[in-house]
């Protein structure tokens, strides 16, 4: 197993521009998150799956879109980037939805910074 | 509703001594609590995790917790630091009565002084 995957590791826009990150996870788990690590914020929810179809909100949403059109994968949107989305945003799968013992496997983050 | 404190954002230990990263939690209903560990430039990787099987929880690399109720604590041990240890820790709580599973700490960076 690949486990969780990311693409790509490091991105450089410019404020205003769209761009996707890329995450996948090969071991059929259905939920599915996306957090942004800053310093000294630990790390924020920015959304999550819990299956193919189904996604929601968590604390930090604001200028993010998100899809699950499959179980495989789930993108991070950033709509019209801003220097404040500076920051390493990890994906992360757990097996069950429901499951609130679950490890969670984390990929190995996206480093994205906006001028 | 679930939350976790670290005190301490940043800790240095000497290579060989204890060492003790602390972790409160705040739950309604009983929690179920996890430690990650980050290495530099990689993911997050889950150390331990207690959920109410036993309140001494033993992890990889020689790391354990001690879950506290009374002090609703979940504090992660090792007895002799090495220099591999470095690395930034979280702590997170289950969220069983919301949407989302998971809340994270703001994370403890560990240093090992040689």
């Amino acid at each position: 197993n690949a486990g969780v995957t990311q693409t790509p590791k490091f991105q450089v826009l410019k404020t205003g521009q769209s761009m996707t990150l890329q995450c996948a996870q090969d071991m059929n788990h259905e939920y599915m998150s996306w957090y942004r690590q800053d310093p000294g914020m630990g790390l924020r929810l920015i959304h999550y799956s819990v299956g193919a179809g189904i996604t929601d909100q968590g604390e930090v949403p604001n200028g993010y879109n998100v899809s699950r059109s499959t179980t495989e994968d789930f993108p991070l949107r950033l709509l019209s980037a801003a220097p404040s989305q500076t920051s390493v945003y990890f994906c992360a799968s757990s097996y069950s939805r429901r499951q609130i013992t679950d490890t969670q496997y984390f990929g190995p983050g996206t480093r994205l910074t906006v001028l | 509703a679930q939350s976790v404190t670290q005190l301490g954002s940043h800790v240095s230990v000497s290579e060989g001594a204890l060492v003790l990263l602390r972790c409160n939690y705040s739950s309604s209903v009983p929690p179920y609590l996890f430690w990650y560990v980050q290495y530099p430039n990689q993911g997050l990787q889950l150390l331990l995790k207690y959920t109410s099987a036993a309140t001494l929880v033993k992890g990889i690399n020689g790391f354990e917790a001690e879950f506290k109720k009374s002090e609703t604590s979940f504090h992660l041990t090792k007895p002799s630091a090495h220099m591999s240890d470095a690395a930034e820790y979280f702590c997170a709580v289950s969220n069983p009565s919301g949407t989302y599973k998971y809340i994270f700490g703001t994370g403890t960076r560990l240093k090992v002084l040689a």
